[in-house]
């Protein structure tokens, strides 16, 4: 399967930063990715989808605007929370998709909002 | 949309003893079903998955089972072992963006 690597695995920033979390696909030319969010104990939320070479595709109800998408490789994606709030503490992760719709995620990244 | 259920919430095992984790879906157009493990702090890990055309696959310790009229699968877990112990998702895909279920954490006593 696709080696999907992620970092940071962890921030902790100040309210009204910017943070930038960076997805990248080691093995294989990821022409989509997914950013996912989860909370404690809870499932995966979808934010939204990345594709290279063009604009995000974000979920309903998620602000792009907030979230910043970047897909400029086949092997990088990346994750721009803006103006963090304590709000946005979180668990995020990123996918790719492989051959087949088989999905490989990241290692994840845990962001505290102070 | 696609909706999953998924059954137990917690799964409380001995050592050695077998682990079975349900999932139903709604949309019968979906034709992918994944099964992904996650261990605390970590991102998911695809650990099997079934096609629509397939009844049933192995992967030594773990398999699933897929019933497309009842729209339902499983996934059991033989011999389980300690390191057994940690979420599973299942998720149910038509267009390659899967939904997931809410999990459940898998507790295995040595």
């Amino acid at each position: 399967g696709a080696v999907v690597s992620q970092h940071p695995s962890w921030v902790i920033c100040k309210s009204g930063t910017s943070v930038k979390i960076e997805c990248r696909s080691l093995d294989f030319q990821a022409t989509t990715m997914f950013w996912y969010r989860q909370f404690p104990k809870q499932s995966l939320m979808l934010m939204a989808t990345s594709n290279e070479g063009s604009k995000a595709t974000y979920e309903q109800g998620v602000e792009k605007d907030k979230f910043l998408i970047n897909h400029a490789s086949l092997t990088l994606s990346t994750l721009t929370v803006t103006s963090a709030h304590p709000e946005d503490s979180s668990f995020y992760i990123c996918s790719v998709e492989a051959t087949n719709e088989k999905l490989f995620f990241g290692s994840g990244t845990q962001l505290s909002v102070l | 949309g696609e909706n999953v259920e998924q059954h137990p919430s917690t799964l409380s095992v001995q050592e050695g003893d077998s682990a079975v984790i349900k999932c139903t879906y709604s949309d019968s157009a979906s034709n992918y079903f994944p099964w992904y493990k996650q261990e605390l702090g970590k991102g998911p890990q695809l650990i099997i998955d079934i096609r629509s055309n397939v009844g049933e696959k192995k992967d030594q310790r773990i398999a699933v089972t897929l019933n497309k009229t009842a729209k339902h699968f499983s996934l059991h877990i033989t011999e389980t072992q300690p390191e057994d112990s940690a979420v599973y998702f299942c998720a149910a895909s038509r267009s390659y963006i899967p939904t997931f279920g809410r999990g459940t954490s898998l507790i295995v006593h040595p």
